[in-house]
């Protein structure tokens, strides 16, 4: 079975600085990977995901991550952080190929973000 | 689109009670999700639906918890009896085949609280 491992519980950042967020995986193959994003008291909302092909991936709101096989890795950057940017993220896998259906998810990062 | 729609938003129960959550999908959208977020255990899948039909329901925690999919557009969540340790968030998420079934489009939640 798969598992996602995000490191870091809480990261606090000055607003304009860069931001990294952790994100290690296990899985017998490559599999699908996603990171989405959870404000207060809503939903999850999908930043971006990586199927195949280029393993730097740009998403919503200027994210990026990379996907990184020999390390089980899918990290989240932004190289300058907004206040709105302060939320909790997720980092989540699929089996990938037909039937992927079943999301996992890693455990989260709470990002504060200092005026 | 209005996004998935959940009700209600809040829930107050007391133990034992039974409690209805319902969805509305995307339309369109022929997978239908139901989550669990806690502290303790992350976001876990419950079961998810396609077309209206079960697919995979081995992520209810024991059979105090039921859902239905009796058309495209609700499904419903149900404790019966609710304990204590149910209160969680309930999320439920639509997806479309040409997204793909990964990617997955979250309401805003229920949050429940049993006492």
């Amino acid at each position: 079975a798969q598992s996602v491992t995000q490191p870091d519980i809480h990261i606090t950042v000055s607003e304009g600085a860069s931001l990294e967020l952790r994100c290690n995986y296990s899985y017998g193959a490559t599999p699908y990977l996603f990171w989405y994003v959870q404000s207060p008291g809503q939903g999850l909302q999908l930043l971006l995901k990586y199927f195949s092909g280029d393993t730097l991936v740009q998403g919503i709101k200027g994210f990026e991550a990379e996907f990184k096989r020999s390390q089980s890795s899918f990290n989240l950057r932004k190289p300058s952080v907004h206040w709105s940017d302060a939320a909790e993220y997720f980092c989540a896998v699929a089996p990938s190929g037909a039937g992927s259906y079943q999301l996992t998810f890693g455990k989260g990062t709470k990002l504060s973000v200092i005026p | 689109d209005a996004g998935v729609i959940q009700s209600p938003r809040h829930e107050v129960t007391e133990m034992g009670q039974e409690v209805t959550l319902r969805c509305k999908p995307i339309s369109g959208h022929d997978y239908l999700f139901w989550y669990r977020q806690t502290m303790m255990r992350g976001l876990e899948l419950l079961i998810y639906f396609n077309n209206n039909v079960p697919i995979d329901d081995s992520g209810m925690p024991e059979d105090r918890f039921s859902a239905k999919m009796p058309n495209a557009s609700f499904s419903t969540l149900k404790i019966q009896p609710s304990e204590p340790r149910d209160s969680a968030v309930y999320f439920c998420a639509s997806s479309y085949p040409a997204g793909g079934p990964e990617t997955q489009y979250f309401g805003p939640g229920t949050r429940l609280l049993v006492l």
